[in-house]
């Protein structure tokens, strides 16, 4: 089945540092990269859409400066928290979809283990 | 985006079946019913999703009203593996992206 991992799986930073997160699909061509962020005992929140070779969609409320999402090829997303506050401690958690599946509107979405950030 | 809504919580004895319901009433012609779960401390894991007629894989199986105004996820034997959040999602045929509400947390009693 396809599988997408996230590294790191856990990360802690120092207030005002910035943090990078990998996000790749091993062993299919993502078309479509989703970015998620999940507080403590809630549900998932999309962040962005990033499509590989264009610039990302931000949802409502999610600062584009802050987060800076980078597609850059059909198996890699990154998310760059910029100047990363405590308040910006959360897991995220990235998602693709298959492009074998073009001509398949089911848009199933392998997600990855997600990434615990702590900002000290 | 159409909502679902779905209990916040569930019990089931291990080996029995559980059937999720869940409630979407403003659905569209065009919208894909999605069920995905996660459990604790990972990302969610497709589970199934269907349009109109009743879905089957080796997961679980969806029942979808006729008027699609509700659905179910049957687990047709719960192991402690099973208990997670699940999650009840109306996809735009159109669109790609997912909007998870707050699920249901099975709970699997040994």
């Amino acid at each position: 089945g396809a599988v997408v991992s996230q590294h790191p799986s856990w990360v802690i930073c120092k207030s005002g540092t910035s943090v990078k997160i990998e996000c790749r699909s091993l062993d299919f061509q993502a078309t479509t990269m989703f970015w998620y962020r999940q507080f403590p005992k809630q549900s998932l929140m999309l962040m962005a859409t990033s499509n590989e070779g264009s610039k990302a969609t931000y949802e409502q409320g999610v600062e584009k400066d802050k987060f800076l999402i980078n597609h850059a090829s059909l198996t890699l997303s990154t998310l760059t928290v910029t100047s990363a506050h405590p308040e910006d401690s959360s897991f995220y958690i990235c998602s693709a979809t298959d492009l074998r599946q073009g001509a398949v509107v089911s848009y199933e979405q392998y997600f990855g283990p997600g990434t615990r950030l702590t900002v000290t | 985006d159409a909502k679902t809504t779905q209990p916040n919580s569930m019990e089931s004895n291990e080996e029995e079946p559980v059937h999720l319901p869940c409630n979407h009433s403003t659905i569209s012609g065009t919208d894909y019913i999605h069920w995905y779960r996660q459990l604790p401390s990972q990302g969610p894991e497709y589970v199934i999703h269907g349009l109109t007629s009743n879905v089957n894989n080796r997961m679980a199986s969806l029942a979808i009203a006729e008027d699609r105004k509700s659905s179910t996820l049957i687990l047709h034997r719960a192991t402690l593996r099973d208990a997670a959040v699940y999650y009840c999602i109306l996809r735009y045929g159109g669109n790609e992206k997912l909007t998870f509400g707050t699920g249901t947390r099975l709970t699997i009693i040994p």
